[in-house]
Formats: structure tokens, sequence, C-alpha cells
């Protein structure tokens, strides 16, 4: 069973501070990671992607990834409470992006 | 405006009766999906389509069944046979590569 694991939350982060949101696979096969923050009621939307090893940096968000150990984490920095939401990891094994989905971690940025 | 739409946003089906899902997108993307999402859960797969004429069964494709006659348009029929219809369903495409999915606002569909 291909697998994908979040800490289910709520992360409490501070205004300001940095949030870390990790998130672990099972399929050794996966080729590319992404993050989706998803506000309550509503519908995912797509924060960044990630396919090859390392960082990578868009604006206040960096996504890492470390396929020998099978993570992917995603940081928040200056966290905002509009930064408050549902952030869902996924994760593709085939070309045609048939994703699998975490459950997800609540943040809760508190000012 | 290009994107993905969804309707209605709200449903509510009787027991025992098929309801139709509709979803549309102007992106020209090759793939469309459909996902369930239950309280507190991750989204989980119920058919996709790559082409046009095709579609395959995702994770929980029992009781339900999808068409794609258009490259716009991917219905999804909920049938009297799924057991527990209650849930938030969103609709997705993407381009084959680079395979970002994005989504339509979602219709939940509430089982009186």
């Amino acid at each position: 069973q291909k697998e994908v694991e979040q800490n289910s939350g709520p992360l409490s982060v501070p205004e300001g501070a940095i949030a870390s949101l990790n998130c672990t696979y099972s399929d050794r096969g996966s080729q590319s990671f992404f993050w989706y923050r998803q506000y309550s009621g509503k519908s995912p939307e797509l924060i960044m992607f990630i396919y090859s090893n390392g960082d990578k940096e868009d604006g206040r968000f960096t996504a890492q990834l470390n396929k020998a150990s099978q993570y992917v984490s995603l940081l928040i920095r200056d966290s905002q409470p509009s930064d408050s939401a549902t952030y869902l990891c996924a994760v593709a094994t085939d070309s045609w992006g048939k994703f699998q989905f975490g459950a997800g971690t609540q943040v809760v940025v508190t000012p | 405006d290009g994107g993905i739409t969804q309707s209605p946003k709200y449903l509510f089906r009787k027991e025992g009766q098929n309801v139709t899902l509709s979803c549309e997108q102007n992106l020209n993307h090759d793939a469309m999906y459909w996902y369930r999402q239950d309280p507190g859960q991750g989204l989980r797969l119920i058919y996709y389509s790559q082409i046009v004429n095709d579609f395959q069964k995702g994770d929980i494709a029992e009781g339900y069944s999808v068409s794609r006659e258009k490259k716009e348009s991917f219905p999804l029929t909920v049938t009297s046979a799924q057991k527990n219809p209650t849930a938030f369903y969103l609709c997705a495409s993407s381009f084959e590569s680079p395979n970002e999915q994005f989504f339509g606002p979602g219709t939940r569909l509430t089982v009186l």
C-alpha cells in the first residue's frame, strides 16, 4: 500500500516565526512532490512542487526533498495569520500525475 | 478566465437516487481527475482520465461512474450503489507534463 504520512497537527506558530511541515512517503519510485494549501471549506490550492533533491524557494515558501530518506518538507517563513490552513502533501509515482495525498497538517498562526 | 468549474456547489440527494456532478475545464489540460474528501482526511482518487473516451478506476471507484466524451468535460455520477456518498467532491486537471494538478471549487454532496 502506497502511503503518504503527515502529522495532523494542529501546528501552532507565532506570527512572524517559521512553520516547518514534514511529509514522508513509502514508494521509492515517487517522482514528483507537491504541497497544497486548503482553507476550511475550500478546494486545495497549489503552493509548491519539487522534483529534484534539495531546496526550492518561492517567496516565503521553501520545499525540501530528500529522496534517499523519503521525505519532503515545507517551510513557511514570516508566518502570517493568512497562512492558517491545512497543508496537503501529494506524491506522484508516474508521469501522468496520479497522486497519493497525505491527510494534511493543520497550521494555526497566532498573532 | 481559464479555470476549472464545478456545479452545483451544494447538492442534496435522497436515498436511492443517482446524481451527476459537473466538471468543466478550459485550460486545455489532457488529464482530469475526481477525488473525494471526508472530514479530517486527505483526498482519495475515484476516477481519472488521460485522454478523451478513456478513463481508469482510482482507489475508491465502487458506486461511481464517469464519462469523457469531450476534452473539457468529465462528469461524475454518484449511483445508489455508493453506500456513504456524503462528502466533498473535487475535480482536478493537469497536463501530462508538467503534471501539477489544479482543482475546481468542489461540490459538497449530502444524502438526506
